[in-house]
């Protein structure tokens, strides 16, 4: 597609439950980072992958959180036993190459109650 | 760790004025971008600054990056309006053994145009 695309745009679930968002990013675009953006706040990064493997996840809050990108084009943000300070809006930026030219979708807006 | 600050965090400003917001960041970078966020909307990249005493301008807004002062400054010249809203610097930081180029944002600064 012509942009990165995020699904869904907003997600409401209910505490403990499991959640996951999609990102699909520019074709042929390697790079590919989830950000999380608290309200108020500037993005946080959270992990990074460059084709199929996770080159950085040095962001993830901790281990109810993980993501996959198993054949190097769309990746799952998936989020177990969510908690209520897991609202946020969840960004995914992708790049053709590492460190140039990101571009960011428009994010899913996650809500726990 | 790389710390990147933006001030101020608000600003409100009549329409036909100047101003400039500021980010300064604590380790050394190669790469800073300026970014625009409209409510409830997605990053628009405005700028991406890349050495020392880069200046670039698109509009009403010029962007300029003193890496020996880790500081690059976005200046506005006579608000409009439709320049209401927020703005992100980042920053690239050096290599990581990771290698993920990662950016790290300010908070933002929200700017408000008043007619």
């Amino acid at each position: 597609g012509a942009g990165v695309s995020q699904t869904p745009s907003n997600k409401v679930t209910e505490k403990g439950k499991y959640v996951e968002l999609r990102c699909d990013p520019i074709s042929g675009h390697t790079a590919l980072y989830w950000y999380r953006q608290s309200l108020g706040q500037g993005p946080e990064f959270l992990i990074y992958f460059q084709g199929t493997g996770a080159a950085d996840d040095s962001g993830l809050p901790n281990d109810r959180f993980f993501a996959v990108r198993p054949e190097g084009s769309v990746s799952t943000l998936k989020i177990q036993r969510t908690e209520r300070g897991d609202s946020a809006v969840y960004l995914c930026a992708s790049s053709l190459k590492q460190g140039y030219g990101y571009t960011f979708g428009s994010g899913t807006r996650l809500t726990v109650v | 760790e790389l710390k990147v600050e933006q001030n101020p965090l608000f600003l409100s400003m009549q329409e036909g004025k100047n101003y400039t917001i500021y980010c300064n960041y604590s380790t050394t970078s190669d790469r800073l971008y300026w970014y625009r966020q409209d409510p409830g909307k997605s990053l628009e990249s405005l700028f991406v600054l890349l050495s020392n005493g880069a200046v670039k301008q698109e509009g009403r807004l010029m962007a300029s990056l003193d890496t020996k002062a880790r500081l690059s400054t976005l200046h506005i010249t006579a608000a409009v309006h439709d320049l209401s809203a927020t703005y992100f610097c980042a920053v690239v930081g050096a290599y990581s053994g990771a290698g993920s180029y990662q950016l790290t944002f300010g908070k933002g600064t929200k700017l408000s145009v008043i007619p």
